[in-house]
């Protein structure tokens, strides 16, 4: 158990709804990245936030969108889902910005009907 | 960040040790190797990392060449809950994690 929770485990929607993934860090981490896991991609960063703020960016779709909350959760927003959008989301957390460690969630299965 | 090349398959029975290579001939000095694994679809488990001498914990041991071009990931004594996908992944100049396709390691009885 990495410490770093996320809801919904499994989620099925229909093209062009809008679902929201949520992710809490390791106690004491300030960072939170997400990650898109699809068959064809692979394993594909989308977007670190740092105490609140966007820090990186990585290949997210204008669709998708993040936000880090006061008390350092986290939520992905994804809109007018595609079929192509069905894959595996990981969240993970880490101390600081840069050079640490990055802990995974157990991940949501998103599937698009 | 560097690049990485590993193999795609590796098969070890349990009990042996594993030895995953990992070749990242244009690692820059100050980049780290890490390496993680994934179970299954389960979410990505660090393993261990270093930048150029020799780790171990717990879970296994880094062995990182002089020159650091090729590293060596070794799980001591190997079971079947090993059975992974394992990523070695250079990490420096950027915050995001770059996965390859790893090395699928199946573990024999």
């Amino acid at each position: 158990d990495s410490g770093v929770t996320q809801t919904p485990k499994h989620l099925i929607t229909a093209t062009g709804q809008r679902v929201t993934l949520r992710c809490s860090p390791r106690s004491g981490d300030l960072s939170v990245y997400w990650y898109q896991q699809s068959l064809d991609q692979g394993l594909q960063f989308l977007i670190q936030y740092y105490n609140g703020e966007e820090r990186a960016k990585g290949n997210i779709l204008e669709r998708f969108s993040a936000q880090q909350f006061p008390d350092l959760h986290s939520e992905l927003n994804l809109s007018s889902l595609e079929l192509g959008d069905s894959a595996l989301y990981f969240c993970a957390s880490s101390e600081g910005a840069y050079q640490e460690t990055q802990y995974f969630g157990p991940g949501t299965r998103l599937l698009v009907l | 960040d560097a690049k990485t090349t590993q193999p795609t398959s590796m098969d070890c029975a349990e009990g042996r040790a594993a030895n995953l290579p990992c070749n990242h001939s244009t690692i820059s000095g100050n980049e780290y190797v890490y390496w993680y694994r994934q179970i299954h679809s389960q979410g990505p488990q660090y393993i261990i990392h270093g930048l150029k001498n020799n780790e171990t914990n717990e879970m296994a041991s880094l062995i990182i060449t002089e020159d650091r071009k090729s590293s060596t990931l070794i799980l001591p004594h190997a079971t079947l809950r090993d059975t992974a996908v394992y990523y070695c992944i250079v990490k420096g100049g950027s915050e995001k994690l770059v996965f390859g396709k790893g090395t699928k390691l199946t573990v024999n009885p």
